[in-house]
């Protein structure tokens, strides 16, 4: 399976921007980008996904490289709720096998008030 | 509101003992996910099931069981042959295995063997 790689922690300051990085070098064309976050004792919660194209929702924006090799979530006005765990996941397009999600660790976003 | 149930949230149990975890969901999902998280890990795949009657091993399926018998309902028995069974335990569905589609997870159950 493919695999990303993430810092392990970042820190910012509340009402400023995020740029969560990942790096995601052997990913397959058909595989989707998908951004999920957790807060402690809680389950994960889905922020955004994407295949190809920019995309943005109502909790974030997803900026994929063109080269598809890494990606940058972007949270445009961080608060003290967005501290949490970020996961960056690689999910084919149809599955085959297993094809859960397949977590890493994760960058521990910390948030400054 | 349609979501995912888990239960119990906190589950103890002794050495040697069964214990069945339930995940019921009234998302019309199709696919369901059983995770298991330890303290400063990310989730791993234990099982997962497309449709009712059907399920699949994940990465780590050894120790625990399934049953898809109802669309709704995907419980997750942690056997006695599970040799490390505490854990943080997710359960999650999507409307199919596309690789589109998020998974929407439940509050979890820690469970605990004494």
């Amino acid at each position: 399976d493919a695999k990303t790689t993430q810092p392990n922690s970042m820190e910012s300051n509340e009402e400023e921007p995020v740029h969560l990085p990942c790096n995601h070098s052997t990913i397959s064309g058909t595989d989707y980008i998908h951004w999920y976050r957790q807060l402690p004792s809680q389950g994960p919660e889905y922020v955004i996904h994407g295949l190809t194209s920019n995309v943005n929702n109502r909790m974030a924006s997803l900026a994929i490289a063109e080269d598809r090799k890494s990606s940058t979530l972007i949270l445009h006005r961080a608060t003290l709720r967005d501290a949490a765990v970020y996961y960056c996941i690689l999910r084919p397009y149809s599955g085959g096998g297993a094809d859960g999600l397949t977590f890493g660790k994760g960058t521990h976003l910390i948030i400054q008030p | 509101d349609g979501g995912i149930t888990q239960s119990p949230k906190y589950l103890f149990r002794k050495e040697g003992q069964n214990v069945t975890l339930s995940c019921e969901q009234n998302l019309n999902h199709d696919a369901m996910y059983w995770y298991r998280q330890d303290p400063g890990q990310g989730l791993r795949l234990i099982y997962y099931s497309q449709i009712v009657n059907d399920f699949q091993k994940g990465d780590i399926a050894e120790g625990y069981s399934v049953s898809r018998e109802k669309k709704e309902s995907f419980p997750l028995t942690v056997t006695s042959a599970q040799k490390n069974p505490t854990a943080f335990y997710l359960c999650a569905s999507s409307t199919d295995r596309g690789g589109g589609n998020e998974q929407f997870f439940g509050p979890g159950t820690r469970l605990t063997v004494l």
